[in-house]
């Protein structure tokens, strides 16, 4: 089945360690996005890819990093600097061929740090 | 950055009643977008809009893309339970890999 995957689905991390989660998607797109999620409030974005090597910034990039080596992943780093890391992440991607605005989200990951 | 504004925050309903909701923006949009999420889980793209005036139906589901290209509705008709959720809407500016503009969402309580 075509899908987008995300693990692992929660995590925990003491304060001042970084923590890398995985996004990975079988659907052939070409754009990876990274959404952070805190209660009651919308979608954040926090980068974005629209081909392999290169990424932009969203509109929460400080204290994440990314990488986008291969088509099929974009893993999101959030490093020591985040102030507030404990949140949901949510990976999405889209493909221009089905008119570039649809996104389709994985199953996201819950990060608690302590 | 763009800001959509989604109300109402949340509604509570009886089973069989019918919902509006509706997202508001002071730009104007190419491509409206409908999701809903369950709690602990990915967004789910429920319809997708792309031209104004457009009404489109997904099941029970009804969106349409304002005339202006400034808002945006959902309507469910005969609500069920597994209804329940949050619902979102999201603006693109532009075709393409433009960005999405998401708004706070409407949380749904269907009582059976």
């Amino acid at each position: 089945d075509g899908g987008i995957t995300q693990s692992p689905k929660y995590l925990f991390r003491k304060e001042g360690q970084n923590v890398t989660l995985s996004c990975e998607q079988n659907l052939n797109h070409d754009a990876m996005y990274w959404y952070r999620q805190d209660p009651g409030q919308g979608l954040r974005l926090i980068y974005y890819s629209q081909i392999v090597n290169d990424f932009q910034k969203g509109d929460i990039a400080e204290g994440y990093s990314v990488s986008r080596e291969k088509k099929e992943s974009f893993p999101l780093t959030v490093t020591s600097a985040q102030k507030n890391p404990t949140a949901f992440y949510l990976c999405a991607s889209s493909s221009q061929r089905a008119g570039g605005g649809e996104q389709y989200f994985g199953p996201g990951t819950r990060l608690t740090v302590t | 950055g763009q800001q959509l504004n989604q109300s109402p925050q949340s509604m509570f309903i009886q089973e069989g009643e019918d919902v509006s909701m509706n997202c508001t923006s002071s730009s104007i949009f190419n491509t409206w977008l409908w999701y809903k999420q369950d709690p602990g889980e990915g967004p789910v793209l429920l319809i997708a809009l792309y031209k104004a005036g457009e009404l489109t139906s997904n099941g029970r589901l009804t969106a349409q893309f304002g005339i202006t290209r400034k808002d945006s509705f959902l309507n469910i008709s005969a609500s069920i339970p597994s209804d329940v959720g949050i619902y979102f809407c999201a603006g693109q500016l532009d075709s393409g890999y433009s960005t999405l503009t998401f708004g706070k969402g409407t949380m749904l309580l269907v009582s059976p």
